[in-house]
């Protein structure tokens, strides 16, 4: 069964870089896509980007000028850098599988906490 | 960007039938999909491209709908559906603000 788990800092300080990982166990990371989403305080949800199984990568264009988005495939882990964080980047962060034939999220991890405050 | 409206939040008995609406600012076809996410747990992927139930579950979900108006059912509703449900478009990835469903 395929299995995600994000880790990194729950807390970053303003201005700086979120750097966040996931793991991914019973499915190699290349083949299929793999992305990230973050839920606000208040239950809204947005897409970040994702990766595919080459190493390609398409970014939320409200966020293109931030975002990074890598990978390594020994490790079976995928990466998440958001740059130049705010107060409003506090959400919580989740990695998932991404089926890019219907374009929707079929496994997920359990989400990571990340506030901006200094 | 595709906007997604949906209720904020509904109270239903268990046994009831309740249906959550999503409603698209433009036409998505049938590239909607529905999202459950109890509290504390990660999203689960419950219906995909409008009406194709997601492995391992209940057949007591269904879904509807086409072009800007889509549905989520569920009949009959158990306590154990007590959660935030999620409705998400293909064409730029964007999520529904949720409806809140509480079992009374």
């Amino acid at each position: 069964e395929v299995q995600l788990q994000e880790s990194g800092p729950g807390l970053v300080k303003p201005s700086q870089s979120l750097s966040l990982t996931c793991s991914v166990t019973g499915y190699s990371i290349t083949s299929n896509y793999w992305g990230w989403i973050r839920k606000f305080p208040g239950n809204k949800m947005e897409w970040m980007g994702y990766i595919s199984y080459s190493g390609s990568t398409s970014y939320n264009p409200s966020l293109k000028s931030r975002i990074s988005i890598t990978r390594d495939t020994s490790k079976n882990q995928f990466f998440l850098q958001l740059n130049s964080v705010t107060t409003e980047d506090t959400a919580t962060y989740y990695c998932a599988r991404f089926c890019y034939s219907g374009a929707l999220f079929d496994y997920w991890g359990q989400g990571v906490m990340v506030t901006v405050s200094s | 960007d595709t906007v997604l409206t949906q209720s904020p939040a509904l109270a239903v008995s268990p046994g009831e039938r309740v249906s959550i609406s999503c409603r698209a600012s433009e036409g998505v076809n049938s590239y909607m999909h529905w999202y459950q996410q109890k509290p504390g747990q990660q999203p689960k992927l419950l219906i995909y491209k409008a009406s194709n139930l997601a492995s391992g579950v209940p057949a007591r979900f269904s879904g509807s709908g086409s072009g800007t108006d889509f549905t989520l059912t569920i009949d009959p509703v158990e306590a154990d559906d007590t959660a935030t449900y999620f409705c998400q478009q293909s064409w730029m990835l964007t999520f529904g603000s949720g409806t809140k469903l509480e079992i009374k």
